[in-house]
């Protein structure tokens, strides 16, 4: 099964920014509007970050943002703090009507 | 308070059938997509199918097309995911989840997921 591709792993220190991202093509992030980003801790269900490219679910934090660019979609947070070491998903629907995920990212707070 | 229970966790041998299960509870069941996930031991998400309660509407994801069933009971608001005959591959954490959807407009998201069935299967 093809999956969006993110990168294996990333760090950054407390207060930073930095920003995930997730590659695709014409037939899912970019033929649609429709990607969504999860956080998943160790051993725990994932939670829903942003759904439809840039919308936070109430009750998200607004240092999340989600962005898209042609095949690329991003996820940025800032002023990282140290509950956000976990592990992050991208989602896209397809143009086939079809679902994937990106293969996660982990991300380490320094 | 919304609420996706599921099914404790099984050790099932290789040929074996099993059906697992998700209830949802604190919400309408039927208007709300209930999808299935699975994530292997340490690796990453990946969608098998996604079903519409109202009408059991199900698709799949390629992959697991004929290889899984989904399927719901609406009388107890509990969707179903099951194998016929496991293989030792199927071993997993197998998460259900609930489409996000505000009023009748719904969304690119799963706002609310069960704990996790794991799955063993081993000779």
């Amino acid at each position: 099964q093809s999956v969006l591709t993110q990168p294996a792993s990333m760090s950054g220190s407390p207060g930073q920014s930095i920003t995930i991202s997730c590659t695709g093509t014409n037939s899912d992030i970019g033929g649609n509007n429709f990607v969504s980003w999860y956080q998943q801790y160790p051993g725990k269900a994932p939670k829903l970050m942003i759904f439809d490219v840039n919308n936070r679910p109430s009750g998200v934090s607004n240092r999340f943002f989600g962005s898209k660019s042609g095949n690329t979609a991003s996820l940025t947070i800032s002023g990282l703090q140290a509950e956000d070491e976990a592990d992050y998903y991208c989602s896209s629907y397809t143009t086939s009507n079809t679902w994937m995920f990106g293969g996660g990212t982990k991300l380490t707070v320094l | 308070e919304v609420q996706l229970v599921q099914s404790g966790a099984e050790v099932k041998k290789p040929g074996e059938s099993l059906k697992i299960s998700c209830k949802g509870s604190g919400y309408r069941f039927t208007s709300y997509r209930i999808g299935w996930v699975r994530q292997m031991p340490g690796k990453g998400l990946e969608w098998m199918g996604i079903i519409y309660p109202a009408d059991s509407d199900t698709r799949y994801s390629p992959p697991f097309q004929g290889q899984v069933s989904i399927s719901v009971d609406k009388s107890i608001s509990t969707a179903y995911l099951q194998w016929s005959s496991l293989k030792a591959s199927d071993t997993a954490m197998y998460y259900c989840a609930r489409r996000y959807c505000i009023a009748a407009t719904c969304y690119w998201g799963f706002d609310y997921w069960g704990q996790g069935t794991l799955v063993t299967v081993s000779s």
